[in-house]
């Protein structure tokens, strides 16, 4: 597609829920990741993916966040168990070679209540 | 480790002023640097980066940027402001010296621009 889609654009879990978000990349961009932005702060690096494989998942918080890119392009992040404070807007980004710059999508604001 | 500085939370400006938005880097290789911009509830926007070659790199909007080594420095400029430049901007930086793609953001300036 022309660009990055995100869905839902909002959810609201009740504490303990799961959740699953799903990113939609560029058609051919290899590379994806997905940030955390809390209000008022920038974008938390959470994990990257180069096609199918994930290459790093040193920002997942816990054992409850948990991402996956199957086929190398649509990507879902899952959190188990929601707590407060993984409320927050989930991003997801994706490029083509290693010297581009993101190309980001709207974004799934998450409310955990 | 990488990590990034935005000493101003905020910066007003007048229109048809110039305007700076200040960015500081850490990084233990080759910095990859990036300008980001945010609109309210969208996603970040790409502006400019700079990997390599003239310190000097221009980039969407009539937005440049000086990569300054000896200051750790990625400063944002605009000859002349806009009331539409009105957002919030993130500067980010990685380590192009090693395979690692994540992006460490700072924590973002916000540019008001004034009629």
């Amino acid at each position: 597609g022309a660009g990055v889609s995100q869905s839902p654009r909002y959810k609201v879990a009740k504490r303990g829920q799961d959740v699953a978000l799903r990113c939609d990349p560029i058609s051919g961009h290899v590379s994806l990741f997905w940030y955390q932005q809390a209000l008022g702060q920038g974008p938390e690096f959470l994990t990257y993916f180069q096609n199918e494989a994930q290459l790093d998942k040193s920002g997942l918080p816990s054992d409850r966040f948990f991402a996956e890119r199957p086929e190398g392009s649509v990507s879902t992040l899952k959190i188990q168990r929601t707590q407060q404070e993984d409320s927050a807007v989930y991003l997801c980004a994706s490029s083509s070679t290693p010297r581009d710059g993101y190309t980001f999508g709207s974004g799934t604001r998450l409310t955990v209540v | 480790a990488q990590s990034v500085a935005q000493p101003e939370d905020q910066v007003n400006v007048a229109e048809g002023n110039p305007l700076t938005v200040k960015c500081t880097y850490s990084v233990s290789g080759n910095p990859y640097l990036f300008w980001y911009v945010q609109y309210p509830n969208r996603g970040l926007q790409f502006l400019l980066k700079y990997i390599t070659g003239d310190n000097l790199v221009k980039g969407s909007y009539g937005f440049e940027a000086e990569f300054n080594k000896s200051q750790t420095s990625f400063h944002l400029k605009k000859p002349s402001a806009l009331v539409s430049d009105s957002a919030l901007y993130f500067c980010a930086v990685r380590d192009g010296s090693t395979g690692r793609r994540a992006l460490t953001f700072g924590s973002g300036t916000r540019l008001q621009v004034q009629p």
